[in-house]
């Protein structure tokens, strides 16, 4: 089973729908993110926590909410999905007591919004 | 303004072949990583460097990086088909915490 488990793999929605993408993680890490990619744009930060108490917003946090259920569950929300946030969506954690930031990247969610 | 570039962009070539990407950036670095993410798959970490200078192989794969720790680069050895994917350098500028990402090289090995 992975490390980091992100529901559901691909998702086809309709502009307007409320549409959750959740993440769980067995890797026993306090940090966790979401990350989108878009081809030719690498990687960008949604919205990362540090902890259960602790909501951070990233990059591109703008139109997309998130919560952090319990340690091992982080899920991100778009209240209101558009065309443009047709992406790939990672899930990522990493462990606290290591300085270098060093990610485990769930297998991605695809969402698709017509 | 993309604090880590990375080139090329994109990189076929045969079974083989030797090659070199690279990472680049203005800014100093206090770790750098290099992922590589295959098709329908998420980033899977291959190495991390944290000193200036360092060098380390991963089988056929050597990572170094730069002195100034602003820069790093991936040689890739006698490249194989299974090498093909998208690589990534991410860095923690500084005292920021957050990982910065490049936009990748897209490496394709053709047998």
């Amino acid at each position: 089973d992975a490390d980091v488990t992100q529901t559901p793999r691909n998702r086809i929605t309709k502009t307007g729908k409320r549409i959750m993408l959740e993440c769980s993680q067995t890797k026993g890490h306090d940090r966790m993110y979401w990350y989108r990619q878009d081809p030719g744009l690498g990687l960008q930060l949604i919205y990362y926590s540090f902890d259960v108490k602790d909501i951070n917003k990233g990059e591109i946090s703008d139109g997309y909410s998130v919560s952090r259920q319990a340690q091992a569950k982080f899920s991100l929300s778009l209240e209101s999905a558009i065309p443009n946030q047709t992406a790939l969506y990672f899930c990522a954690t990493s462990d606290d007591r290591v300085g270098t930031g060093e990610l485990f990247f769930g297998e991605g969610s695809r969402l698709t919004v017509l | 303004t993309q604090l880590l570039e990375q080139s090329p962009q994109f990189l076929s070539i045969q079974e083989g072949e030797n090659l070199t990407v690279y990472c680049n950036s203005s800014s100093v670095f206090s770790s750098l990583q290099w992922y590589r993410q295959e098709p329908g798959e998420g980033p899977v970490l291959l190495v991390t460097v944290v000193t200036g200078g360092e060098v380390k192989k991963l089988k056929r794969l050597t990572f170094q990086f730069g002195d100034a720790r602003k820069d790093s680069s991936l040689h890739i050895t006698a490249a194989q088909t299974g090498d093909t994917g998208l690589y990534l350098c991410a860095g923690v500028p500084g005292s920021n915490y957050k990982l910065t990402f490049g936009k990748g090289t897209l490496l394709t090995v053709n047998p």
